[in-house]
């Protein structure tokens, strides 16, 4: 079985401050993805890599970078967090090739900015 | 036109009988369809994919796709109390992958 895991369930964080969230999965999969989920707006993308040290900006980028230094690892980072960057935040990965592969999802945090 | 919609719910299906969940997109390039399940509060699973025209079952799940008439749909026989949640449509091809927002779906006991 696939697992991806994320480093914390719930996050507590203030405005201003810089958040690393990490990533690991366990299949040896090329592609790992970050999303946001928001009620009402659905999953949106905000940076996927399909390998180690490569980085491409999705749907919503700004406001956040991302690191992936080992194949299994990929974190993202608030460089200032803002109230508007609370949300559900979700892991994932796929095989390598493209988006036309199934993803498998981490159990996700929930970020709090105040 | 919204790029994969899916009627938002509550889909209310009593115990036992079949949920039927639909689900459009608008491009005709899109090559992967996959079926997730969300419970309240966890993260999105794989449910089904299906690439080719037709139906793929699996258990009590088919995936349906109909190319020409670019929908997706997910039946859910005999269904469950525990099959309550909502179900997340995605659509890809190689350089995107688009998820709907969900419908929700309520399994009456």
């Amino acid at each position: 079985d696939v697992k991806v895991t994320q480093s914390s369930r719930y996050l507590v964080k203030r405005t201003g401050e810089k958040v690393f969230l990490e990533c690991v999965q366990d299949m040896d999969h090329e592609n790992m993805f970050w999303y946001r989920q928001d009620p009402g707006l659905g999953l949106r993308l905000i940076y996927f890599s399909y390998d180690v040290k490569m980085k491409e900006k999705g749907d919503i980028p700004e406001g956040y970078s991302v690191s992936r230094e080992k194949k299994e690892r990929f974190s993202l980072i608030l460089e200032s967090a803002s109230t508007n960057q609370t949300s559900m935040y979700l892991c994932a990965s796929s095989v390598s090739g493209s988006f036309s592969y199934e993803q498998y999802f981490g159990p996700g945090t929930r970020l709090t900015v105040t | 036109q919204k790029e994969v919609e899916q009627n938002s719910g509550p889909l209310s299906v009593p115990e036992g009988a079949i949920a039927s969940l639909n689900c459009t997109y608008s491009d005709r390039g899109s090559q992967s369809f996959f079926w997730y399940r969300q419970y309240s509060g966890k993260s999105p699973e794989l449910i089904m994919f299906i690439y080719s025209n037709g139906d793929k079952e699996d258990g009590r799940f088919t995936a349906q796709l109909n190319k020409a008439s670019q929908y997706v749909s997910l039946l859910i026989r005999d269904s469950q109390p525990s099959d309550s949640a909502t179900y997340l449509c995605a659509v890809s091809r190689d350089d995107k992958i688009i998820f709907g927002k969900g419908t929700r779906l309520h399994i009456l006991p």
